[in-house]
């Protein structure tokens, strides 16, 4: 079965650093997607950036980008120059498409909150 | 326009009441799912609905019933409410392509 880690529950950036959130999962299969997704406190789930597995180079996003290491079954963000507005959860998803039918996976989430 | 919306988006009820969350989606995707987001805000999955076939989360209780009147539309009905229903409830819609586009939530309160 699959598995999607955030082994960071909570962190903490200053304005203007660049932070790094890290996610791994767990798959036997070698075509899917990864996502993260931000949930502001609006609570409104937005898509960050997604890497397709079959891609090797490495999806950015203006200030987010990420690294993406299929042995290790890492994909880690990075958010450059951390603004005000980037507090937020942070989750990470896995999904596969089998037989027409997708399966998505959300990490647990990491608590990214950003000081002035 | 709003791609997938969900009415309403706050909802205050009491045990045992019953009551319905819609969601729609002007996307024209074929799948949807319902999410719950407990205050721990860990996303679970609850049901997916792709291609008019439901597929069920097991550990979702069978108060939980979607219901689909047409492609654009996945709503949730929920019977007799209970105190640990509270949550968020998100609706979404996915592409062939993949990634979710998410309704923007209904809060509910079972007092």
């Amino acid at each position: 079965a699959q598995t999607v880690t955030q082994s960071q529950p909570e962190m903490s950036v200053q304005e203007a650093e660049t932070v790094t959130l890290s996610c791994t999962y767990d798959t036997s299969e070698s075509n899917y997607y990864l996502f993260w997704y931000k949930q502001p406190p609006s609570r409104q789930m937005i898509l960050v950036i997604r890497q397709e597995a079959y891609k090797q180079q490495n999806a950015t996003e203006n200030r987010f980008s990420v690294n993406f290491q299929k042995a290790a079954k890492s994909f880690s963000l990075k958010i450059s120059d951390s603004q005000l507005g980037d507090t937020a959860m942070y989750f990470c998803a896995f999904m596969k498409l089998t037989s027409g039918t997708y399966k998505y996976i959300f990490g647990t989430g990491t608590r990214l909150k950003v000081l002035a | 326009d709003t791609a997938v919306s969900q009415t309403p988006k706050y909802l205050v009820t009491q045990m045992g009441n019953d009551k319905s969350i819609k969601c729609e989606q002007n996307l024209g995707h074929d799948t949807m799912y319902w999410y719950k987001q407990d205050s721990k805000k860990f996303l679970k999955i609850m049901f997916s609905y792709n291609n008019k076939e439901l597929i069920i989360n097991e550990t979702v209780p069978n108060r939980f019933s979607p219901k689909s009147p047409d492609k654009a539309h996945l709503n949730l009905h929920i019977n007799s409410l209970e105190l640990g229903d509270s949550a968020v409830y998100f609706c979404a819609s996915i592409p062939p392509s993949g990634p979710q586009y998410f309704g923007p939530g209904t809060r509910l309160l079972v007092l």
